[in-house]
């Protein structure tokens, strides 16, 4: 157990909808990355948060947004949903400071777009 | 910018055998490089770091990896292969600013009885 928690587990939802995935980050780290892995494309980094604010910005879509709260959870939503989203949804998290300090991952949200 | 490269999407190992996982960096100043291992419908748990204390780093389940500056590379190994070892390994390099983690393209492992 990585102490990094995501919810839902699973999620199935249609072409066109709008859906939020939940991270919590292990109890002290600052920083949260969300993550597409996709069996064409692998691990895709999409963006990163450190205590509130966005740091770094990978290839994540326009219908894509996320956002970190006070208490550090971050969401991640996803809107005007396509076929191609199916994928696993990843959150980890890592302390503040230190170049050499690793990710944390959570367990992941599995989304099918049908 | 950093990137790595792992050759080899998909390794099969005799059980009992070597296991040589291959990752190659690309980075203009030191890095710092991961191991993680995926195992089916679970997230990436960190297998070892270099964080350049010590060029051979040894990791969890009997895994290894030498830093190896002039050759750029960073290779997993382990001496014997269990058939719990089956997963997807990813190895990673963390940018110089901190904000970002490059991932490679991960390799299956295979274990053969």
């Amino acid at each position: 157990d990585s102490g990094v928690t995501q919810t839902p587990k699973h999620l199935i939802t249609a072409t066109g909808q709008r859906v939020t995935l939940r991270c919590s980050p292990r109890s002290g780290d600052l920083s949260v990355y969300w993550y597409q892995q996709s069996l064409d494309q692998g691990l895709q980094f999409l963006i990163q948060y450190y205590n509130g604010e966005e740091r770094a910005k990978g290839n994540i879509l326009e219908r894509f947004s996320a956002q970190q709260f006070p208490d550090l959870h971050s969401e991640l939503n996803l809107s005007s949903l396509e076929l191609g989203d199916s994928a696993l949804y990843f959150c980890a998290s890592s302390p503040q400071g230190g170049q050499g300090n690793e990710q944390f991952f959570g367990p992941g949200t599995r989304l099918t777009v049908l | 910018a950093q990137s790595v490269t792992q050759l080899g999407s998909h390794v099969s190992v005799s059980e009992g055998a070597l296991v040589l996982l291959r990752c190659n960096y690309s980075s203009s100043v030191p890095p710092y490089l991961f191991w993680y291992v995926q195992y089916p419908n679970q997230g990436l748990q960190l297998l070892l770091k270099y964080t350049s204390a010590a060029t051979l780093v040894k990791g969890i389940n009997g895994f290894e990896a030498e830093f190896k500056k002039s050759e750029t590379s960073f290779h997993l190994t382990k001496p014997s292969a269990h058939m719990s070892d089956a997963a997807e390994y990813f190895c990673a390099v963390r940018s110089n600013t901190g904000n970002q983690f490059y991932f490679g393209t991960g390799t299956s492992l295979t274990v053969i009885p």
